[in-house]
């Protein structure tokens, strides 16, 4: 599994910018992808999800690109709003196991 | 309709203590999983259950025990408990198979076990 300390990696926006928060997956098996919101003291709602059949898909303000060569997902908020302020993951699934969780990235829009 | 509940929100254990979490969804859902979260980290899979009357270990499955008590039902116990099992304890729920194949998670209990 993966083990990055303490202390997530941070990602700071002014109002109104787009954020891009990065993941690097570990399984080239793994055929879906989903990033989670997860904000303070509460448990983890999804977001978008994506196959690995796609490169790219979009949501309401979100899109998610998966770059199968480099086993790269991303994730892009369109003018972040104070109410994105939250910790970010990426969760990949090998065909048929289990989910597998990345670290998280923390996002602060500044006001 | 609640999703996925979780009980207690918060608990305070002494090492050596036994507690039960317990979990429940409304969801009709065949799969239910057990996580913890530490600062820092991902969840990692403590137990989960494929489907009613089955339960398989995960990534971190040491000091726990899980039941299914039905299909709405899974709790995780903790039949003495160690301050390395300080975390936050989320249930998730899902339906394999179902278009958006995403977890549905509960708010969490916070334990501390000093």
């Amino acid at each position: 599994g993966e083990s990055v300390g303490l202390h997530l990696p941070t990602l700071s926006v002014q109002e109104g910018d787009n954020s891009i928060i990065n993941c690097a997956y570990s399984n080239s098996a793994s055929d879906y992808f989903i990033w989670y919101k997860q904000e303070s003291g509460k448990g983890p709602q999804f977001i978008i999800d994506i196959r690995s059949n796609m490169d790219k898909r979009q949501g309401q303000r979100v899109t998610v690109l998966l770059n199968k060569t480099v086993k790269h997902l991303s994730l892009q908020i369109a003018a972040t709003q104070p109410g994105d302020s939250a910790v970010y993951f990426c969760a990949e699934n090998p065909h048929g196991q289990n989910f597998v969780f990345g670290p998280g990235t923390r996002l602060s829009v500044l006001p | 309709n609640a999703g996925v509940t979780q009980t207690p929100k918060f608990q305070v254990l002494k090492t050596g203590q036994s507690m039960t979490l317990q979990c429940a969804q409304d969801m009709n859902h065949n799969s239910m999983y057990w996580y913890r979260q530490d600062p820092g980290m991902g969840l990692r899979l403590i137990y989960y259950s494929a489907s009613e009357g089955t339960t398989d270990k995960g990534e971190v499955p040491n000091g726990y025990n899980v039941s299914r008590l039905n299909k709405r039902e899974f709790s995780l116990r903790l039949e003495s408990a160690a301050p390395s099992q300080t975390s936050v304890y989320f249930c998730a729920s899902r339906e394999p198979g179902q278009g958006t194949d995403t977890q549905y998670f509960g708010p969490g209990t916070r334990l501390t076990v000093l």
